[in-house]
């Protein structure tokens, strides 16, 4: 079974530092998926980044890259220059392409992320 | 913003008691998914979908059952609730299977 690890229960940042919140996975199966949701206090989840493993490079949105270190099994966030909006719970996020990936997204437990004007 | 819609958004009921969350997609998807979140758990899945009438188990199905008859709706039961299922409950959707989720808005219950 897979298996993701967020292993910052909370963190505290500076406003426009740079922010890299780790992520590192478990499979055994070559083909699968990686995703970042960002959850603000308001609640709902927001796709922020999608990773496939195959991919030779590392995906970027914005003012979000996901480091993606194969061989290590982590898919980090990084998000350049925060902002007081980025304050939020962040979930790493894995499927597997066995299957049809029809059984969704295996979720970590989360990192608080607050930012600090 | 994918149109899923969860009803009710926040209910509390007494132990004992069915109790029936629906969500409702006007996306066409073929994938559906409850998950339910807990404090230092994350989001956990509780059963999925892959076509009308094609439902499975997830990780935590123990106590739920589901149903779709339709595809744009998909409907989570706790045929006796419990107090360990106090939870904010959470609807998905996927165009594709493996690919990234919509999610709905959430639903607070809390069974006392």
């Amino acid at each position: 079974a897979q298996k993701i690890t967020q292993t910052q229960p909370g963190m505290f940042v500076q406003e426009k530092e740079a922010v890299t919140l780790d992520c590192t996975y478990d499979t055994s199966d070559p083909s699968y998926g990686l995703f970042w949701y960002k959850q603000p206090s308001s609640g709902e989840m927001i796709f922020l980044i999608y990773q496939g493993s195959y991919d030779q490079q590392n995906a970027t949105e914005g003012r979000y890259s996901l480091n993606f270190q194969k061989a290590r099994k982590s898919a980090n966030l990084v998000i350049s220059a925060s902002q007081l909006g980025d304050s939020a719970m962040y979930f790493c996020a894995m499927s597997l392409k066995a299957g049809g990936g029809a059984d969704g997204l295996t979720f970590g437990k989360g990192t608080h992320l607050i930012i600090q004007p | 913003d994918a149109g899923i819609t969860q009803s009710p958004r926040h209910k509390v009921t007494e132990t004992g008691t069915p109790v029936t969350l629906r969500c409702h997609q006007t996306e066409n998807h073929r994938y559906m998914y409850w998950y339910r979140q807990d404090p230092g758990h994350g989001l956990r899945l509780i059963h999925y979908s892959y076509g009308v009438k094609d439902t499975d188990k997830g990780e935590v199905s123990d106590g739920y059952s589901v149903s779709r008859s339709k595809t744009e709706d998909f409907l989570l039961t706790l045929e006796s609730a419990t107090s360990s299922q106090t939870s904010v409950y959470f609807c998905a959707i996927s165009r594709q299977g493996g690919e990234k989720l919509f999610f709905g808005s959430g639903t607070q219950l809390s069974v006392l």
